[in-house]
């Protein structure tokens, strides 16, 4: 039991790139959700998912894709990165029934230059 | 939510009992406290939550007041690896888990 995985640890890219940020989990968990974190602030929700199929947008959503074709996965895609989206981000899950008790991953440090 | 406030940060002494208030004169009746603590770097880890019962669990204590308005997480015995920021949140039980706000939360320091 792994918990929740994200990948990769650490990230440089230049403005203008894309990458993908990964989270898996391996508690069936129905809930999924990607945070950031920047120095000094608390965590700000990016985007959620309540189910396979299902997302919707959090505080701060834009310059982030996200979709969720299985319930282990929920991969986090910057378009064209921008040095504003320099921070470290957390992905979260948990069970319906007790929605407010997260499970969070390590934690992916993203740098863009 | 309720709003919550915290102080900002707290000193405490190894091995002695850390409390950390949290107040939250709002409070809904169906609202309940959530703590969870964010050792440096890592991700936020869940510590326990309660509505209007103390809980206990092998992590810490929540004592929330009569009134609800504010509640106190004790750590017992602190210990240097409870050095972290932690966080009291409210939020209704079903409201959904995706809007958690973590605020700024208090950062606690144990001290050898």
């Amino acid at each position: 039991n792994a918990g929740v995985t994200q990948t990769p640890k650490f990230q440089v890219l230049k403005t203008g790139q894309s990458m993908t940020l990964q989270c898996a989990q391996d508690m069936n968990h129905e809930y999924m959700s990607w945070y950031r974190q920047d120095p000094g602030m608390g965590l700000r929700l990016i985007h959620y998912s309540v189910g396979a199929g299902i997302t919707d947008q959090g505080e701060v959503p834009n310059g982030y894709n996200v979709s969720r074709s299985t319930t282990e996965d929920f991969p986090l895609r910057l378009l064209s990165a921008a040095p504003s989206q320099t921070s470290v981000y957390f992905c979260a899950s948990s069970w319906t029934g007790t929605a407010n008790v997260l499970t969070f991953g390590a934690g992916s440090r993203l740098t863009v230059l | 939510d309720a709003k919550t406030t915290q102080p900002t940060s707290m000193d405490c002494a190894e091995g002695r009992a850390a409390n950390l208030p949290c107040n939250h004169s709002t409070i809904s009746g169906n609202e309940y406290v959530y703590w969870y603590r964010q050792i440096h770097s890592q991700g936020p880890q869940y510590i326990i939550h309660g509505l209007k019962n103390n809980e206990t669990n092998e992590m810490a204590s929540l004592i929330i007041t009569e009134d609800r308005k504010s509640s106190t997480l004790i750590l017992p015995h602190a210990t240097l690896r409870d050095t972290a920021v932690y966080y009291c949140i409210v939020r209704a039980l079903y409201q959904g888990a995706q809007k958690l706000v973590f605020g700024q939360g208090t950062r606690l320091t144990i001290n050898p």
